[in-house]
């Protein structure tokens, strides 16, 4: 059974600082997403990883995939307001056909 | 284009009552699935669908059912609600072309309350 973890659950940062999302999965996959919720709304893709060693960065988050590892890390740069949200990564495994298994997701809020 | 919508957005039942969720998508994706979210649980896989015609069931199937008679439309049903059916349910859509991602496209999401 794929199982995938986030760490930390619960981040709360202050504005500027730069931090790390970590995402572990448990069997072999080189695809793996990023998705983001804000409260009470759906989610939206963030970044799709497909091969190791990927990096992907879209403003002030960047994404990065290591397969060997069966890890992601999510990195924030200098963290604004406006990236608070819900942060969830998700994994298909090479059985899994279509189907995403999904980490819990990382509530993320940035203080003033 | 209207990506992936779903019918209704907030609905309230009784324990016992039946219902249908519409999902609907115009993006000629094969693939559909439906989750339901709960705090603290992410989100979790009730069925899916890997083209017209076709259900599987994902990994928290009891008490739901199913049906794709159309590529674009994707039903979940609730025969006999029960409170434990309380939940936030997204609808998600997606395609694969050659070896690229399997992407999924959600909808805005029905929150259902059970009493």
């Amino acid at each position: 059974e794929l199982k995938v973890e986030q760490n930390p659950l619960f981040l709360s940062m202050q504005e500027g600082k730069n931090y790390t999302i970590y995402c572990n999965y448990s069997t072999t996959s080189d695809r793996l997403y990023w998705y983001r919720q804000d409260p009470g709304k759906s989610l939206e893709s963030l970044f799709v990883l497909l091969s190791n060693g990927a990096v992907k960065q879209e403003g002030r988050l960047m994404a990065s995939l290591d397969t060997k590892a069966r890890l992601s890390t999510l990195h924030i740069t200098a963290a604004v307001h406006d990236l608070s949200a819900t942060y969830f990564c998700a994994v298909d495994g090479v059985t899994s056909g279509s189907r995403l298994t999904f980490g819990e997701g990382t509530q993320l809020t940035v203080n003033p | 284009n209207a990506g992936v919508t779903q019918t209704p957005k907030f609905r309230v039942l009784k324990t016992g009552q039946s219902m249908t969720l519409l999902c609907a998508q115009d993006m000629n994706h094969e693939y559909m699935y439906w989750y339901r979210q709960d705090p603290g649980m992410g989100l979790r896989l009730i069925h899916y669908s890997v083209g017209e015609g076709t259900t599987a069931k994902g990994e928290v199937p009891d008490g739901y059912n199913v049906s794709r008679l159309k590529k674009q439309n994707f039903l979940l049903g609730l025969e006999s609600a029960a409170p434990s059916q309380t939940s936030v349910y997204f609808c998600a859509s997606s395609y694969r072309a050659g070896f690229s991602s399997y992407e999924q496209y959600f909808g805005p999401g029905t929150r259902l309350t059970v009493t």
